[in-house]
């Protein structure tokens, strides 16, 4: 069975740096693109990064972008979020997110979420 | 960036109702259009990719179409366990990936 386990998250004050991680199992983790997803508290969903299956092709939104970074370990089957210089407004549930990429088609989805980690930063 | 919107922002339906859901790209994504539904306090779970096609395990009640920049998700005969929030996401083009703002099905 495919899990995806967040871990890391919490209260942080402002300016302040936490580090999430995204543990999985049941799959061939190295074999997968992944992502960073955040949801405000009564707000819609939001991308935050991509990695790619070698590590070597990262992206980010615009708001995280010098912020934050994306990274993996394929020798642990995790992802991980290092987040700094935290604001009241990166108060969100963090989901870490499998893509699935289809190379025939072209589609990309994600098939498989975590459960969602709470980030609250707060003085 | 590709905006993406969604109306109606909610809704309310009864059981056995027919409910539609449109999603519209700021730009032509092809198919490149996925729909998400999620519960509160879960993770979402992907119904459509690829504007039509089902996703294993996706109860047959639900469809999806459209291609360029108008989306449309259709929940047929809707079931109490419908009742959430239901996003697109466009798959086109990244950074960034965009989702809709949602649209809250109640039942």
């Amino acid at each position: 069975e495919v899990q995806l386990v967040e871990s890391g998250g919490g209260l942080v004050q402002p300016g302040g740096s936490l580090r999430l991680a995204c543990t999985t199992f049941g799959f061939m983790f190295k074999n997968y693109e992944m992502n960073w997803v955040r949801q405000a508290p009564g707000r819609g969903l939001e991308w935050l990064a991509y990695i790619s299956k070698s590590g070597n092709i990262i992206y980010y939104t615009d708001s995280v972008k010098g912020r934050f970074t994306i990274s993996r370990d394929d020798a642990q089957d995790s992802l991980y979020l290092q987040m700094d210089s935290l604001r009241a407004e990166d108060t969100a549930v963090y989901f870490c997110a499998r893509q699935h990429s289809d190379i025939f088609t072209g589609d990309s989805m994600f098939d498989h979420w975590g459960q969602g980690s709470l980030v609250a930063v707060s003085s | 960036d590709i905006q993406m919107t969604q109306s109606p922002s909610s809704l309310s339906a009864s059981i056995g109702d027919s409910v539609t859901i449109t999603c519209r790209a700021s730009q032509t994504i092809g198919t490149f259009l996925n729909w998400y539904q999620q519960k509160p306090g879960k993770a979402p779970r992907v119904l459509i990719y690829g504007a039509s096609t089902l996703q294993s395990g996706v109860p047959s009640r639900f469809s999806g179409s459209g291609s360029g920049t108008h989306f449309i998700l259709t929940i047929n005969s809707l079931q109490p366990e419908d009742s959430a929030t239901y996003y697109c996401q466009q798959s086109s083009s990244m950074p960034p990936l965009t989702f809709g703002g949602g649209t809250k099905v109640e039942i």
